[in-house]
């Protein structure tokens, strides 16, 4: 049982190039979400998906795209990336109902320059 | 929108005693959740304690203990008998109930333990 896994661990990035960030969990998970971090600042949401077929924005969408490929997976596009983007991304995922907590992944260290 | 404040980037404490980490949040909302999670340095978080804004009674999980004080719309961290291993970045979370996929975090507190 691996929980939620994320690939890659670490990537660098020119500004302008495009990337997708991968997440996965074994768990039957009905919700799953990314998040940002940056130096100083809690986690951020970016976006959402409280079920399969489903996605929403969060609180700093702008310049991201998602997909729920389907139950078990949920990539985080980059089109164009930009410095401002330069942080680590977690990706979590919980069971529906109000009483769950979240469980996250390792998370990916992304640097744009 | 809902915000979560810790006051205190950092704290410390030696080995074997108590430390306390605060946390404040605001909402007008009355059915939430709080969290507290540990951020070691291998960047994993990991759940902490939870409570439910409902009870009344502070949860405790082993050596880790909260204050919560509604009306106050605080949420500390008590950590007893501190060891070397509770040292990292601790973030406090709120979650709405009206909202569950809404969840909002401090900015974090980082507890150094010494020997």
């Amino acid at each position: 049982n691996a929980g939620v896994t994320q690939t890659p661990k670490f990537q660098v990035l020119k500004t302008g190039q495009s990337m997708t960030l991968q997440c996965a969990q074994d768990m039957n998970h009905n919700s799953m979400y990314w998040y940002r971090q940056d130096p100083g600042m809690g986690l951020r949401l970016i976006y959402y998906s409280a079920s399969e077929g489903t996605t929403d924005k969060g609180e700093v969408p702008n310049g991201y795209n998602v997909s729920r490929l389907n139950k078990r997976e949920f990539s985080l596009r980059l089109e164009s990336a930009a410095p401002s983007q330069t942080s680590v991304y977690f990706c979590a995922s919980r069971m529906a109902g109000s009483g769950y907590q979240q469980y996250f992944g390792p998370g990916t260290r992304l640097t744009v320059t | 929108a809902q915000t979560v404040t810790q006051s205190q980037p950092e704290m410390s404490v030696q080995e074997a005693e108590t430390v306390t980490l605060s946390c404040t949040y605001d909402t007008s909302e009355s059915d939430y959740y709080l969290f507290w999670y540990k951020q070691p340095p291998s960047r994993q978080m990991i759940l902490v304690i939870r409570q439910e804004a409902y009870k009344q009674q502070n949860a405790t999980e082993n050596r880790f203990s909260v204050n919560f004080q509604k009306a106050a719309k605080s949420f500390s961290l008590k950590i007893s008998d501190s060891q070397l291993g509770d040292a990292a970045m601790y973030f406090c979370a709120y979650r709405s109930g009206y909202n569950n996929n809404d969840m909002r975090f401090g900015a974090g507190t980082r507890l150094t333990v010494k020997p």
